[in-house]
């Protein structure tokens, strides 16, 4: 099993939909989680953390974490074509100062 | 603005020729990593510091080496980079390695 798993996509909503990006993860000591959203030859750009469960709403993001499902997940709510991008699940377990990257989930916005 | 700076943006270098790629940080971060990320892949940690204290993972290449020689500067060096390191290498820093990593721009490196 994957530490960190998601679905890697095409994942195609129209202009105004809201986009649902889900992520799982396997080791039950993982403390901090967040959302990066990466633009082709980019890098990386933190939109969200998450760290206690619940929802945490910024703007149009909302994360979401059920650690007792080890899975966290990220609604984008009107989506826009500049929403369109690749959108990268890390975990920090806390013990290590590392993150643990998901592979990513390619999120293409239709006008 | 409090930022994460990498130089060369784009680097081209010949098979063998050794390179160095730098990361400079104005947020005061504590740890700072250095990442390589190939097309269609996740970022992949080739080695972080804590302060002063170096951290290798275990399937970095002897190849690449960094240095840290002070709190904002922080250097990848490659020896004697093949094709197969052509890649985007960025780096990163977090305030205490449990929260938040912000990332550099990256730097494109081609290898001919």
């Amino acid at each position: 099993q994957k530490e960190v798993e998601q679905n890697s996509g095409p994942l195609s909503v129209p202009e105004g939909a809201i986009a649902s990006l889900n992520c799982t993860y396997s080791d039950r000591v993982s403390q901090s989680f967040f959302w990066y959203r990466q633009y082709s030859g980019k890098s990386p750009e933190l939109i969200m953390s998450i760290y206690s469960n619940g929802d945490k709403e910024d703007g149009r993001f909302t994360a979401q974490l059920n650690k007792a499902s080890q899975y966290v997940s990220l609604l984008i709510r009107d989506s826009q074509p500049s929403d369109s991008a690749t959108y990268l699940c890390a975990v920090n377990k806390g013990s290590n100062y590392k993150l643990t990257f998901g592979k990513g989930t390619l999120l293409t916005v239709n006008p | 603005d409090a930022m994460v700076i990498q130089n060369p943006r784009y680097q081209v270098t010949q098979f063998g020729k050794p390179v160095t790629l730098s990361c400079s940080q104005t947020l005061n971060h504590n740890v700072m990593y250095w990442y390589q990320q190939k097309s269609s892949q996740a970022p992949k940690l080739l080695f972080h510091y804590y302060d002063k204290d170096f951290n290798n993972e275990a399937d970095t290449p002897d190849n690449f080496q960094s240095r840290r020689p002070n709190t904002s500067f922080c250097f990848l060096d490659i020896r004697s980079p093949g094709l197969g390191d052509a890649a985007m290498y960025l780096c990163a820093t977090s305030r205490d390695g449990l929260r938040e990593q912000y990332f550099g721009p990256g730097t494109r490196l081609t290898v001919t």
